[in-house]
């Protein structure tokens, strides 16, 4: 069966830290992994990894994928407030599903 | 630019009731998504369709049936609403091949 872990579960930083932010995953025919950043309603499209080794980086925020281990790190440096909400880490496999992790809650505090 | 656009955006349902969720996309995509989140539970996959008269179970189908007979559309019904369906419901579409899925805004049911 299709898994995707991320951890931790909820974090709470003040601004200015770095964090980073973990996804795992054990998916027949991976395709594909996708970081979203949910606030208040639908989760909104961060990065899209498919090769190994090859950082995404937008603005703050970076991302790095490792097929041969199976997991993904979301970084954000120089934390803000508006960064506070979940984070969601997910696959696409042959299966043509996303599987979603449960999330890693993130507060950053002024 | 409507995107993926979820009617109703909230609902109060009474236990036994039935209802249908509607989606549409406007981006001509051939995969649709509905999925359920719970507060510590993530994004739960219902059911999906990879084209016009597809559909196929997702992790948590029992209790819901969908129908996809516009590609532009795809429905989400609750036959006999239980409390357990308390939940925001997500609606989803791709390209397929991996890229990324656009989301609607959510529809937020309570079964009372």
């Amino acid at each position: 069966e299709d898994k995707v872990v991320q951890s931790p579960l909820s974090l709470v930083v003040h601004e200015g830290d770095t964090v980073t932010l973990n996804c795992s995953y054990e998916v027949t025919n991976f395709r594909s992994l996708l970081w979203y950043k949910q606030e208040k309603k639908a989760p909104t499209f961060l990065f899209m990894l498919t090769s190994s080794g090859i950082e995404k980086k937008s603005g703050r925020l970076s991302s790095i994928l490792d097929k041969k281990e199976l997991f993904s790190i979301l970084n954000i440096t120089a934390t803000q407030t508006g960064d506070s909400a979940i984070y969601l880490c997910a696959t696409w496999s042959g299966t043509y599903k996303y599987i979603f992790g449960t999330g890693t809650r993130l507060k950053v505090l002024a | 630019n409507a995107g993926v656009t979820q009617t109703p955006k909230f609902r109060v349902l009474k236990t036994g009731q039935s209802m249908t969720l509607l989606c549409a996309q406007d981006m001509n995509h051939e995969y649709m998504y509905w999925y359920r989140q719970d507060p510590g539970m993530g994004l739960r996959l219902i059911h999906y369709s990879v084209g016009e008269g597809t559909t196929a179970k997702g992790e948590v189908p029992d209790g819901y049936n969908v129908s996809r007979l516009k590609k532009q559309n795809f429905l989400l019904g609750l036959e006999s609403a239980a409390p357990s369906q308390t939940s925001v419901y997500f609606c989803a579409s791709s390209t397929g091949r991996g890229r990324e899925a656009f989301f609607g805004q959510g529809t937020r049911l309570t079964v009372v």
